[in-house]
This record gives structure tokens, C-alpha cells and sequence, in this order.
């Protein structure tokens, strides 16, 4: 595709309910990055891949967060058991070199959790 | 870790220029990226500093001084359309893939 494509746009989750939130990069792209974005806020690093391989998932705020991108292009970011304070736009970017210069931002999933 | 301050708002009239700051502190640095995010949409690259000095873009220029931790993004010429949020962030130095941002800057272009 023409640029990062991210699905659902919106989600809305009853809390406690699980959710996947999915990114397409851009095609051939090697670094996949996700973002917890809070209204007013900058984006906040939660992972990082290059390929396959997860290489820092620091950013991830508890063991309820989990990302996978299991053939090197498309990658999940799975929230179990919602809270109210996961509401937020989860954005995903990619570059095409490791770390890169530029980085391509997917529209994002707003994600509003009652 | 990183911390990196900006300005919460500014306001310019159309056809002025106008100076956004980035400071930083950080435990490690290799570079320093600007970008446009307008309500509601993703983030957009306007620049990317590694070097010390100032690399111009069109309307847009951006500035790095490594030893004071300090950026800034001039816009000249401004449009309506420059009013957006502008987010400074620094790329970790041990880490290539990490970026940390900054809360950003919401700039209002007025006529």
C-alpha cells in the first residue's frame, strides 16, 4: 500500500474485554514501532521490531500489553482485560532501515474503553 | 531516560515567522526529529537533525546545538494550515529504534 494503514480506526471496549489492534507497514518497511498516544499528549514509545524480532518492549506499561509481528510485516498489539486508562490512540509507524530517519505514522486506533 | 521540554502553545499571525523550542536531556542521543500533527490525524516528519547547525526545508528550518540540548523549528511565511501540534522527539543513542517525544506545541496561525 501507499503508507501505513492501521484497523480498526475506533474501537470501543466494555473494560475488562480483550482487544486486537492491528498495523499494515509499508511494504518492504524493516522497523515497526507502536505508540500510546493520551489526548494532549506526545505519542509514548511501547515496542519495537525489526522484522520479526521484538527488540524493545520497554515502553509496554504491563503484562497486559502484548505485540507480535510473526512474519516480519503485519503486527498486533493485543490489550487483555481493558482498563479505563488504556483510552487512547495506539498509532504505528515504520521506517525502512534499522532505526531509520523518518518515521511513517499509520493513522491510529482510537481505542475508548467504558 | 529522556526528558524533553517544549512549550504547551504559541500564537502567530499569518505571513510571520515564529521559533519553536525543543529542550532535551537524555542519557544518550542520535538525533533529533520534528513533526506536524494536525487534530485528530498521525504525525508527519518535517526534519531530522544529527549534526550540529541549522538545515532548512523550504518555509521550514530546523536547528541543533548537541552541547546546550537544545533545538528549535522556524516557520516562515506562515499559512492557516501550519496550525497544528508540533512534536519534538530524540531518537535513544543506545537504542536506533526508540523515539521519545515531547507533549508537543499546539501553534494557532491567526489572520
Amino acid at each position: 500500500g501507499a503508507g501505513v494503514s492501521q484497523s480498526p480506526r475506533y474501537k470501543v471496549a466494555k473494560r475488562g474485554q480483550d482487544v486486537a489492534l492491528r498495523c499494515d507497514p509499508i511494504s518492504g518497511h524493516v522497523s515497526l514501532f507502536w505508540y500510546q498516544q493520551a489526548l494532549g499528549q506526545g505519542p509514548e514509545f511501547l515496542t519495537y521490531f525489526q522484522n520479526e524480532a521484538q527488540l524493545d518492549k520497554s515502553g509496554l506499561p504491563s503484562d497486559r500489553f502484548f505485540a507480535e509481528r510473526p512474519e516480519g510485516s503485519v503486527s498486533t498489539l493485543k490489550i487483555q482485560r481493558t482498563q479505563q486508562e488504556d483510552s487512547a490512540v495506539y498509532l504505528c509507524a515504520s521506517t525502512g532501515v534499522e532505526g531509520g530517519d523518518e518515521q511513517y505514522f499509520g493513522p491510529g486506533t482510537r481505542l475508548t474503553v467504558t | 531516560g529522556q526528558n524533553i521540554d517544549q512549550p504547551t502553545e504559541m500564537t502567530a499571525t499569518e505571513g510571520a515567522i515564529v521559533q519553536i523550542n525543543c529542550t532535551y536531556q537524555t542519557s544518550g542521543f542520535n538525533g533529533l526529529f520534528w513533526y506536524q500533527q494536525h487534530a485528530g490525524e498521525a504525525p508527519t516528519f518535517l526534519s531530522y537533525n544529527v549534526l550540529d547547525g541549522l538545515e532548512e526545508k523550504g518555509r521550514f528550518s530546523s536547528f541543533l546545538s548537541r552541547s546546550k540540548g537544545y533545538s528549535y523549528l522556524l516557520l516562515k511565511e506562515l499559512q492557516m494550515k501550519d496550525s497544528a501540534s508540533y512534536l519534538c522527539a530524540v531518537r535513544d543513542g543506545a537504542n536506533a529504534g526508540k523515539s521519545t517525544f515531547g507533549d508537543g506545541t499546539t501553534l494557532t496561525v491567526k489572520p
